[in-house]
């Protein structure tokens, strides 16, 4: 089945450092990847939907300046927290997606902003 | 604009006995609506999904879901209820399959008690 990791599984920062996370998908071509975060006990929110070589679709209330994606190949999207603060804890998820009617989930990475 | 409603955040069975997970959306569009389960700490895997073909859509482990048009349900059961099932349970609605966001509803957390 198609297999999507993310790198790193978790990851503790102090505040105002910049954190990326690696979403990759490892038998698959990824045309569209998606970047979700989860917080404690409460449902998925969509964050933004990248395509393979162009700019990140933000969704509404999401800033772009501090959530920076790139989807520079058909494999690797990745998620950059730029100054994070302890509010910016949180759950992240990626998605990929080959142009079929599922998408599928990588582990997620646990980030923990001092 | 679609939306997604899981009635009950909580739900405790016992083992052995019926799951039943409900699920309701709202959609302007024919839409392609998803089963996730989430274990703690990792990410979403998915159970099934209904994408305009047959009404009863059987999954993995055993779930079953029957999409109901005229009820906008899309309720998740299993005839018996194991041990590994306790979960965090997500229903989850997308307009034109998984390239296109998906809408999370904000998840059921299914206890088996022994």
């Amino acid at each position: 089945g198609a297999v999507v990791s993310q790198h790193p599984s978790r990851v503790i920062c102090k505040s105002g450092t910049s954190v990326k996370i690696e979403c990759r998908s490892l038998d698959f071509q990824a045309t569209t990847m998606f970047w979700y975060r989860q917080f404690p006990k409460k449902s998925l929110m969509l964050m933004a939907t990248s395509n393979e070589g162009s700019k990140a679709t933000y969704e509404q209330g999401v800033e772009k300046d501090k959530f920076l994606i790139n989807h520079a190949s058909l494999t690797l999207s990745t998620l950059t927290v730029t100054s994070a603060h302890p509010e910016d804890s949180s759950f992240y998820i990626c998605s990929a997606s080959g142009g079929g009617d599922e998408q599928f989930f990588g582990p997620g990475t646990r980030l923990t902003v001092l | 604009a679609q939306s997604v409603t899981q009635l009950g955040s909580h739900v405790s069975v016992s083992e052995g006995a019926l799951v039943l997970l409900r699920c309701n959306y709202s959609s302007s569009v024919p839409p392609y609506l998803f089963w996730y389960v989430q274990y703690p700490n990792q990410g979403l895997q998915l159970l099934l999904k209904y994408t305009s073909a047959a009404t009863l859509v059987k999954g993995i482990n055993g779930f079953e879901a029957e999409f109901k048009k005229s009820e906008t349900s899309f309720h998740l059961t299993k005839p018996s209820a194991h041990m590994s099932d306790a979960a965090e349970y997500f229903c989850a609605v997308s307009i034109g399959g998984a390239t296109n966001k998906l809408i999370f509803g904000t998840g059921t957390l299914l206890a088996v008690q022994p």
